[in-house]
């Protein structure tokens, strides 16, 4: 079936580090890809996304790109700060109606 | 006003009680969708509706009722619930309800729901 496999957490960073989180996926045809962002005490925020292979979804200097061949949506960002502290979803959407998610993977960036 | 809203945003109910959980959406889309986020757990999808019909019930138990009189609003009506049921619960929509792939949901706050 589908389902999205994503980097363990906590992950602890500091600022401006060079951000990376793991996303792999299985899916029959070709599933759209997602990143999700929590913040403490919110509900979920779409970050950004990509519907087709090689395509790169970029918002707020994070960036992923859909690689086929890997079957990989990893996340990155430069440079993060306090303010990414979060907890981040994959996620992706085949021909059916649900959102398949990861597990999440919690971001603690220190000054 | 904020795309998709929820209340109450925090919940504390005894295991008889009723009580009802409310979404809202301002994007104009036509598909509203109730997940379920416990802790160390995947979300899990509970029930998705498409033009006011309802389009799938994932084995959710009778305990939980949803209810979507227009393509704005979304209800769960919780009843004889679980401590396990204890969860954040997430209302999202989506522009259009087919099964194509593009079609990105979009999620509220969430309702905090603690059952004693």
């Amino acid at each position: 079936g589908n389902s999205v496999t994503q980097m363990e957490g906590p992950v602890t960073l500091s600022e401006e580090a060079f951000l990376t989180i793991n996303c792999t996926y299985t899916a029959t045809g070709y599933p759209s890809l997602f990143w999700y962002v929590q913040y403490p005490g919110e509900g979920l925020q779409l970050l950004l996304k990509a519907t087709k292979a090689d395509d790169k979804g970029s918002n707020k200097g994070f960036e992923a790109t859909y690689r086929k061949e890997t079957t990989s949506f990893h996340l990155e960002k430069g440079s993060v700060q306090v303010s990414d502290s979060a907890v981040y979803f994959c996620a992706q959407r085949g021909s059916g109606y649900a959102l398949n998610f990861g597990k999440g993977t919690s971001l603690l960036v220190t000054p | 006003e904020t795309g998709v809203t929820q209340t109450p945003r925090h919940l504390v109910m005894g295991m008889t009680n009723k009580k009802s959980l409310k979404c809202e959406q301002h994007l104009g889309h036509n598909a509203m969708y109730w997940y379920k986020q416990s802790a160390k757990k995947p979300l899990e999808l509970m029930f998705v509706y498409s033009l006011e019909e309802r389009v799938e019930n994932n084995s959710v138990p009778s305990r939980f009722s949803p209810e979507c009189p227009n393509s704005s609003h979304l209800f769960l009506h919780l009843h004889t619930l679980q401590p396990e049921d204890s969860a954040l619960y997430l209302c999202a929509s989506s522009q259009d309800m087919t099964t194509s792939s593009t079609d990105t949901q979009y999620f509220g706050p969430g309702t905090r729901l603690t059952v004693l």
